[in-house]
């Protein structure tokens, strides 16, 4: 089967650094995914970890470690309008299917 | 460079009535997938175009059903909607098949079932 665990909420204040967690289970995988999407709007790539490490991309870096089934999102320096979801997807290999979750919310509060 | 576009945005229709949807994938990309995102969901994989044939297909029935043109665009079909069919449609589109292509997303066409 599959399987896809993240906080459904998180609360934080500017400034502040968040750590957004992601434990998968999967087979076939090739990769982790990470997408923003704020009220309304549409998902927006953040970034993608198809090997274990920190990949860092301004103030924003993804994790993942293939032997953990686990990833994370840091958000550094946050900002009001980094209020959103968060969803971490899995990549599947041959397949270019996104598996989405529900997401974590993040609350940021001034 | 022109993004993925979607049209129409908002659209209302009533049960029993049948929506086309439209999907413009981003300059260079030549695979469209569909995914219907509930309030509070995630999106949900509907099917993928590539090479204007269906490639992959999701938990969904057949009244959903879809075309790809030579110019890679897409449209999505729905009939005889029910009132669970409400929800943001998104399209996304990438390059190729494989797993490591990233897919970015259209900004969605709303839509109300009454």
């Amino acid at each position: 089967g599959q399987s896809l665990e993240q906080p459904s909420e998180v609360t934080a204040v500017e400034g502040a650094i968040v750590q957004i967690n992601c434990t998968y289970q999967t087979s076939g995988f090739y990769g982790l995914s990470w997408y923003q999407q704020h009220d309304g709007g549409a998902p927006t790539f953040l970034s993608y970890n198809a090997l274990d490490g920190l990949e860092e991309t301004g103030r924003f870096s993804s994790f993942l470690s293939r032997s953990d089934s686990y990833g994370y999102l840091l958000l550094q320096e946050l900002q009001m309008k980094d209020s959103a979801s968060y969803f971490c997807v899995p990549r599947l290999a041959g397949f270019q299917k996104l598996v989405f979750g529900t997401g974590t919310r993040l609350l940021v509060s001034p | 460079d022109a993004g993925v576009t979607q049209s129409p945005t908002h659209l209302i229709k009533t049960r029993g009535q049948q929506v086309t949807l439209r999907c413009s994938p981003k300059s260079g990309h030549d695979t469209v997938s569909w995914y219907q995102q509930a309030l509070g969901q995630g999106p949900q994989f509907i099917f993928q175009y590539y090479e204007e044939e269906e490639r992959q297909r999701g938990n969904f029935p057949d009244r959903f059903s879809g075309h790809q043109f030579p110019n890679y665009s897409s449209e999505l079909n729905v009939n005889a909607l029910l009132l669970g069919d409400s929800a943001l449609y998104l399209c996304a589109s990438s390059l190729g098949t494989g797993g490591s292509e990233t897919q970015y997303f259209g900004p969605g066409t709303r839509l109300l079932v009454l």
